[in-house]
């Protein structure tokens, strides 16, 4: 089935150590979303990237960063983890110029 | 970015019962969307409903909006235990980046 996958599903990673989460779709959607949501919380829209074109929102710490090196995959790279970067990490496709945005199942990311 | 914000009660009802959560947001929108999320996973996409429309229906969901109150309600009918979700509101305030409402819990018993 076509989908969005996410690995790992749970990662604990230490104060200040790079981590970095994975997404791959099999849609051939042209955008993808991350995400961070935290407990009991909307989820919040860090970046997309629309093809090959990253799009950063304007309160998303520098902290933060992703790659896209093709269509299927979609990286989010933490630099330094805070304490307060606890949160689940949602990966999102659409196709564009449809509206529905098809979600994985989250990263749930535990920085101790 | 503008935030859509539901009514922040938690829901429970009985297996059969109807449901409604409302939304509301703050700026002008392209369309609104509802989401579902089981707990620990991925939103699911439910309905949308575009700035031009009124009342839209599938299935067992109705979605209202009123854009001169700036307001959205869904009602899902005939409840089932199925249906124990946390429910999102979002707005796409352009370029479909959307969004999300703090969520509404919605727990039903069979």
């Amino acid at each position: 089935d076509a989908m969005v996958i996410q690995n790992p599903r749970y990662q604990v990673t230490q104060f200040g150590k790079p981590v970095t989460l994975s997404c791959s779709q099999t849609l051939n959607h042209n955008v993808m979303y991350w995400y961070q949501q935290k407990s009991s919380q909307a989820p919040k829209l860090l970046f997309h990237y629309y093809d090959k074109d990253f799009n950063n929102e304007a309160d998303t710490p520098d902290n933060f960063q992703s790659r896209r090196p093709n269509t299927s995959f979609c990286f989010l790279d933490i630099r330094s983890p805070g304490l307060g970067d606890t949160a689940m990490y949602l990966c999102a496709t659409l196709r564009d110029p449809l509206n529905e945005q098809y979600f994985g199942p989250g990263t749930r990311l535990t920085v101790t | 970015s503008q935030q859509g914000e539901e009514d922040p009660q938690a829901l429970s009802i009985q297996e059969g019962e109807n449901a409604t959560m409302n939304c509301s947001y703050k700026t002008s929108i392209n369309n609104l969307q509802w989401y579902r999320q089981n707990s620990g996973r991925g939103l699911v996409h439910l309905i949308l409903i575009r700035s031009n429309e009124r009342e839209k229906h599938s299935g067992r969901l109705r979605v209202t909006l009123d854009t001169s109150k700036k307001s959205s309600s869904l009602l899902i009918t005939a409840s089932r235990a199925a249906d124990t979700a946390s429910y999102f509101c979002a707005t796409d305030y352009g370029n479909n980046r959307l969004a999300f409402g703090k969520g509404n819990q919605v727990v039903v018993i069979p």
